[in-house]
Order: structure tokens, then C-alpha cells, then sequence
């Protein structure tokens, strides 16, 4: 079983629309939860930390459920620059704050 | 602005011979890191530095070798690159929680 798994997608969604992501992790004692937003042939870049409370950055909400330890994400009013794909990331326990990052969901916004 | 540079961004080497990549970082992180993409998946941990402690990850072939000499730099070495080894090598640093990525370099062998 991977560590952390998403659907790879790709989600093919028209502008204004709400679309959800989900993630699972394996490893209970992980303690911190991101989601990353990597463009085409581009550096991974944070777009939120998640928290157990679930957290909002304006159009995207942040969910996570540590006893079936999942995450999402949703994103409101889907914009075209939204075209991305989303990295679930979830540390490792042990080591330097050693992150294992998902393969990623691929978002393809139209108009 | 602080932030993690990488060069080349494009590197280009022949089957077999030993090619470095490097990065540098202007944000004084303790933690730096090696990833390697390859298309359509996760980037994936090579090794890490907590300052001049070096962590290899299990699966990371002995290929691959990295040196830090100061805060400021670190260096990927493929001793002998196969075909395999061509993908988006990232660098990223950080001091606690979220980690900064430099925009990756990428290899191709031929």
C-alpha cells in the first residue's frame, strides 16, 4: 500500500464549478498535512496546511479525518488559472520533517 | 528575495558519466533535501541534511551521492546515470513545516 494515495484524475471541470479531491494516508502517527499545488514542468508550491479543525483559504477548504485518516480538498468557483495538479503531502514520523508527498490529482479547468 | 535556486535548470549528460547538480539557498534553512520526479508521479525522497547530518532513504541507489559543504549549497552527484535516472531533480529546504522548493533541474540521458 502507498503511503499516500490520491486519484490521479485528471478532473475536467468548466469554470465556476466546485470540485473535491480526496487523499488517504497510511501512517497514523503522522502529525502534519499539506496540500501542493504543482503547475506543468514546475516546482511543487504550498497552497494550505491542513488542520484537524479543517481550515478555509478563501475558495479552498482544507478537511482532515484523522480516525479514517483521509484528507480533502475543495475548491469553490473554479477558476481557469485553478489548471493544476494537487499534491496530497503528509510527514513521515522520525527523520527532519521528512515529508511523502502523493502522486497527485490533475485538474483541468475549461471554459 | 530569499529562495532556493537551482542550476542548471536543464542538464544534458551521456550514459555513464558522472554529472552534478546543485543547489543553493538564501533562506538559512537547516534541512535540505534531494527529490527526484519522474512524469505523472510523486516526487520522491532521495536523501535529506539536518545540517551537516546526512539521512539516505532505504531505497535510494548507491548512485546517487549528495554533498553539503556549508549552509548555503548542496550537491546532487550521479556517479554513472542510466537511462532511468532521467527525471526532474528538485531541491527544497526548510527550517520547520512547510518545505520550499527551487524550480528543479532537468536531466536527460542519453
Amino acid at each position: 500500500r502507498k503511503e499516500v494515495e490520491q486519484d490521479p484524475g485528471p478532473f475536467n471541470v468548466p469554470e465556476g464549478a466546485t470540485v473535491a479531491f480526496n487523499c488517504t494516508y497510511s501512517n497514523s502517527a503522522s502529525q502534519s498535512f499539506f496540500w501542493y499545488r504543482q503547475d506543468c514542468r514546475k516546482e511543487p508550491k504550498l497552497l494550505m496546511s491542513v488542520y484537524s479543525s479543517g481550515n478555509e483559504d478563501g475558495r479552498f477548504t482544507a478537511q482532515l479525518n484523522r480516525a479514517s485518516q483521509y484528507i480533502s480538498l475543495l475548491i469553490r468557483d473554479s477558476k481557469l488559472s485553478d489548471s493544476a495538479t494537487y499534491l496530497c503531502v503528509v510527514n513521515r514520523p522520525g527523520g527532519y520533517n521528512k515529508l511523502i508527498f502523493g502522486a497527485g490529482t490533475r485538474l483541468a479547468v475549461h471554459p | 528575495d530569499a529562495m532556493v535556486i537551482q542550476n542548471p535548470r536543464y542538464q544534458v549528460t551521456q550514459f555513464g558519466k558522472p554529472v552534478t547538480l546543485s543547489c543553493s539557498q538564501t533562506l538559512n534553512h537547516n534541512v535540505m533535501y534531494w527529490y527526484q520526479q519522474k512524469s505523472s508521479q510523486a516526487p520522491k525522497l532521495l536523501f535529506h541534511y539536518y545540517d551537516k547530518d546526512f539521512n539516505n532513504e532505504a531505497d535510494t541507489p548507491d548512485n546517487f551521492q549528495s554533498r553539503r559543504p556549508n549552509t548555503s549549497f548542496c550537491f546532487l552527484d550521479i556517479r554513472s546515470p542510466g537511462l532511468g535516472d532521467a527525471a526532474m531533480y528538485l531541491c527544497a529546504t526548510s527550517r520547520s513545516g512547510e518545505q520550499f522548493f527551487g524550480p528543479g533541474t532537468r536531466l536527460t540521458v542519453l
